[in-house]
């Protein structure tokens, strides 16, 4: 079957760094997708990984290794508008998104 | 980036009455669009693919006499909850999927959230 993991709940304080892990097992590989979503609102897109290695976008980096069917989401200098879920999905070979449960972190000051 | 809307953001309805959310690609041509439903402290549900032009695909579960979907243009998906039920209330997303350079980036609409009275 077709699983990703990911922690259901992370806390962290403002100006800290946190990491949100995603493990995957899934059939076929088209590339690993970070989202952003806010309470009552739709996702919004942060990053894309398809090849092993860290991508870096501002505060925001995200990392995957195929091999290991795991990613990880590094958020620095945290601000509370961070607060928010965090979802992990991930592309099988039918190009279709698989979703993981999501994280929500709470940003404490 | 690109565009996509969804119409109405809110409505509440009556038990038994049939509503229809409609999902528009505003600057580029979906063959493809999603529709989601998201209960509270949930994650995303796929309910359905939709396909421009063919029948939608339907998830294990959803019942595709009670969400009608209609995929009848390159920038239009609708969503029709038939015979809506207070268990019907819920929050539903769409997407369109659009292809980036080498890879396919599903592109969000900001939500109808639907409540059954």
């Amino acid at each position: 079957g077709q699983n990703i993991d990911q922690p259901t709940e992370m806390t962290a304080t403002e100006g800290a760094i946190v990491q949100i892990n995603c493990t995957y097992q899934t059939s076929g590989f088209n590339g690993l997708f970070w989202y952003q979503q806010h309470a009552g609102e739709a996702p919004t897109f942060l990053s894309y990984n398809v090849l092993d290695g860290l991508e870096e976008k501002g505060r925001f980096s995200s990392f995957l290794s195929r091999s290991k069917g795991y990613s990880y989401l590094l958020l620095k200098e945290l601000q509370m508008k961070d607060s928010a879920s965090y979802l992990c999905a991930v592309t099988d070979s039918n190009y279709q998104l698989i979703w993981g449960a999501g994280t929500k972190l709470i940003i404490k000051p | 980036g690109a565009v996509v809307s969804q119409h109405p953001s809110w409505v509440i309805c009556k038990s038994g009455t049939s509503v229809k959310i409609e999902c528009r690609s505003l600057d580029f041509q979906a063959t493809t669009m999603f529709w989601y439903r998201q209960f509270p402290k949930q994650s995303l549900m796929l309910m359905a693919t939709s396909n421009e032009g063919s029948k939608a695909t339907y998830e294990q579960g959803v019942e595709k006499d009670k969400f009608l979907i209609n995929h009848a243009s390159l920038t239009l998906s609708t969503l029709t909850v038939t015979s809506a039920h207070p268990e019907d209330s819920s929050f539903y997303i769409c997407s369109a999927r659009k292809q980036e350079g080498s890879y396919y980036e599903q592109y969000f609409g900001p939500g109808t959230r639907l409540t059954v009275t």
